[in-house]
């Protein structure tokens, strides 16, 4: 079965940094990237960054710059999203989707986790 | 950046309704974009992506369309599993990603 699975709910303090993983199967994880969401409640979703999960390249939106590490583990099938320095304001589901690494097209995401609820607060 | 602006923010419908939810884009983003269907605790779903191609295996009563900066995702006649959350997402280069603030699709 092709999914992405991720770690469950964290509560953090200020200051705080917090790991979230997410496990791929059904599919060669090495062969597409794997984009980080994040979704404060009542506020749309904002995208964070991006690990090809083949090379380990990565993309950042500069939102996050300096706070946000996106490693992976290619033989445990998993990528993970640590984000350091927390604040109340980081409180918010955490998702995980897959896309493509296609040099031919934009890359869409085509299949996601069901999302990590991270609560930070003192 | 581009902005994506969604629109309605909630939409009250029937089982059997034409249902059409739009989103306008801040800049022309040709036809990279992809609408995403979310239920409460679910992992969202993909309904299409480069704004009308549709996914394998979603149901044919969904249907995109537009180019540049406007947008349309159309529910032909509405199901019972189609009360959710649809997001567009615009997706215009490898750094670059936004989304609409969400259309909740509510019983009437």
């Amino acid at each position: 079965q092709v999914q992405l699975v991720q770690s469950g709910a964290e509560v953090k303090r200020p200051g705080a940094s917090v790991k979230v993983s997410c496990e791929a199967s059904g599919y060669t994880f090495a062969n597409y990237a794997i984009h980080w969401m994040r979704q404060a409640p009542g506020q749309r979703p904002e995208w964070m960054g991006w690990i090809n999960a083949g090379d380990g390249n990565v993309k950042h939106s500069l939102n996050f710059q300096g706070r946000l590490a996106l490693t992976r583990d290619t033989s445990a099938s998993t990528a993970y999203m640590e984000l350091s320095r927390l604040m109340s304001e980081d409180t918010a589901v955490y998702y995980c989707a897959r896309s493509t690494l296609s040099t031919l097209t934009y890359w869409h995401l085509d299949l996601w986790g069901r999302g990590t609820l991270v609560t930070v607060s003192s | 950046d581009i902005q994506m602006t969604q629109s309605p923010s909630t939409l009250s419908a029937s089982v059997g309704d034409r249902v059409t939810i739009t989103c306008r884009a801040s800049h022309s983003i040709s036809w990279w974009l992809a609408w995403y269907q979310h239920k409460p605790g679910k992992a969202p779903t993909l309904l299409i992506y480069k704004a009308s191609t549709l996914e394998s295996g979603v149901p044919s009563r969904f249907s995109g369309s537009g180019s540049g900066t406007e947008f349309t995702l159309t529910i032909s006649s509405l199901q019972p599993d189609d009360f959710a959350t649809y997001y567009c997402l615009q997706y215009t280069s490898y750094s670059q990603y936004t989304f609409g603030q969400g259309t909740k699709v509510q019983i009437k």
